[in-house]
């Protein structure tokens, strides 16, 4: 079981530049998250999504994008990137009424804007 | 908005001894969980404990416990026995209960524990 994969682990982009990152999980799940983690701080929510073509903002959302045209894929866009979105981010997922069943992380990107 | 609480940014413990680490939360809801996640430096997200709110047993996993004080609205972990391999960052997380809801976490800003020889 490969559960929620991550790709890239490392990211280093200029500012204005752009970017998606990568996750899929294979576990069919139907819901998935997208979390920022800054320095010392707790994770903070920025998309997720309830089932394929279903996405809603979370806590952070501004200067990102989602899509969930499949049931396994949740990619995350950076349009323009700025230093204030360095950080590492989470890809997460859990079945409907995820407390019961337990939520999976993925091992997170980090990423830096210069 | 709910919202979670760790006052403590830091803890160290001795091997062998206990710590416990606190954690409060604010929310109008009945229906919820409450967890107590552990990030290594790997930054892996590994769950130690969970416990759902209409519970009033305290839940316990080997070493780790809860100290779940619904009407205070505080949700400590408490540590016995400290090892090595404990020392990590430690977060408190909650999420609503019940069906309609889309199980979003809410985490707190999190404890680091160190563990001393």
């Amino acid at each position: 079981n490969a559960g929620v994969t991550q790709t890239p682990k490392f990211r280093i982009l200029k500012i204005g530049q752009s970017m998606t990152l990568q996750c899929t999980q294979d576990m069919n799940h139907n819901y998935m998250y997208w979390y920022r983690q800054d320095p010392g701080m707790g994770l903070k929510l920025i998309y997720y999504s309830v089932g394929a073509g279903i996405t809603d903002k979370g806590e952070v959302p501004n200067g990102y994008n989602v899509s969930r045209s499949t049931t396994e894929d949740f990619p995350l866009r950076l349009e323009l990137a700025a230093p204030s979105q360095t950080s590492v981010y989470f890809c997460a997922s859990s079945r409907r009424q995820g407390a019961n069943y337990g939520y999976t992380f993925g091992s997170g990107t980090r990423l830096t804007v210069v | 908005a709910q919202t979670v609480t760790q006052s403590q940014p830091e803890m160290s413990v001795q091997e062998a001894e206990t710590v416990t680490l606190s954690c409060t939360y604010d929310t109008s809801e009945s229906d919820y969980y409450l967890f107590w996640y552990k990030q290594p430096p790997s930054r892996q997200m590994i769950l130690v404990i969970r416990q759902e709110a209409y519970k009033q047993q305290n839940a316990t996993e080997n070493r780790f416990s809860v100290n779940f004080q619904k009407a205070a609205k505080s949700f400590s972990l408490k540590i016995s026995d400290s090892q090595l391999g404990d020392a990590a960052m430690y977060f408190c997380a909650y999420t609503e209960g019940g069906t309609g809801t889309a199980s979003k976490l809410t985490f707190g800003t999190g404890t680091r524990l160190q563990v001393t020889l």
